[in-house]
């Protein structure tokens, strides 16, 4: 089956910290894989993506490389600020699979402090 | 810029009561999803609509009816509401169900309560 793997959370970190949320999945095919974020009280927000292997999703200072040997897809920023704080959502969807959901993690929150 | 309309914003029923939460998209997607959402479990699905009068299960779709009214609306009913039942509800969009281009909108959610 398919399933994604984050870390638990909370994260605590002071600003300008280096941030890593680990995700990793299980899935059969080839996933494309996705990172959501949630600030308080909003819905979901696509942050990146990548859809195949070695690929690199990047915006607003994060990234994550798909990759493929160690089924992982973690979230990486250089720098975080206190606007960051949020909600962070692993998932995927099986590439050839139309009109199936995303799978999602169980969210790792972050709290980043001045 | 609307995208992912979703009403009530907040509600809260007694059990057994029964309620419908809308949901509307103007972005013409053709597949659309109820989730909900509960501490320390993610988002798990409830039902989707790939396309415009197909409707299919979820993960956890007991207690729960869909009707894909339109292209653009996509209802959750809760016809005996219960307990277990609170949580926060989202609704999302996306252009078509698979792979890279199954970017999903999300509503602003929906915080239910039932006592």
């Amino acid at each position: 089956g398919n399933s994604v793997t984050q870390m638990e959370g909370p994260v605590t970190l002071s600003e300008e910290a280096f941030l890593t949320i680990n995700c990793t999945y299980t899935a059969t095919g080839y996933p494309s894989l996705f990172w959501y974020v949630q600030y308080p009280g909003e819905g979901l927000q696509l942050l990146l993506k990548a859809t195949k292997a070695d690929d690199k999703g990047s915006n607003k200072g994060f990234e994550a490389t798909y990759r493929k040997e160690t089924t992982s897809f973690h979230l990486e920023k250089g720098s975080v600020q206190v606007s960051d704080s949020a909600v962070y959502f692993c998932a995927l969807t099986p590439y050839n699979q139309a009109g199936t959901a995303l799978i999602f993690g169980k969210g790792t929150t972050l709290s980043v402090s001045s | 810029n609307a995208g992912v309309t979703q009403t009530p914003k907040f509600q809260v029923l007694k059990t057994g009561q029964s309620m419908t939460l809308q949901c509307a998209q103007d972005m013409n997607h053709n597949s659309m999803y109820w989730y909900r959402q509960d501490p320390g479990m993610g988002l798990r699905l409830i039902y989707y609509s790939a396309s415009e009068g197909t409707t299919d299960k979820g993960e956890v779709p007991n207690g729960y009816n869909v009707s894909r009214l339109n292209k653009r609306e996509f209802s959750l009913r809760l016809e005996s509401a219960a307990p277990s039942q609170t949580s926060v509800y989202f609704c999302a969009s996306s252009p078509q169900g698979a792979g890279v281009k199954n970017i999903q909108y999300f509503g602003a959610g929906t915080r239910l309560s039932v006592l």
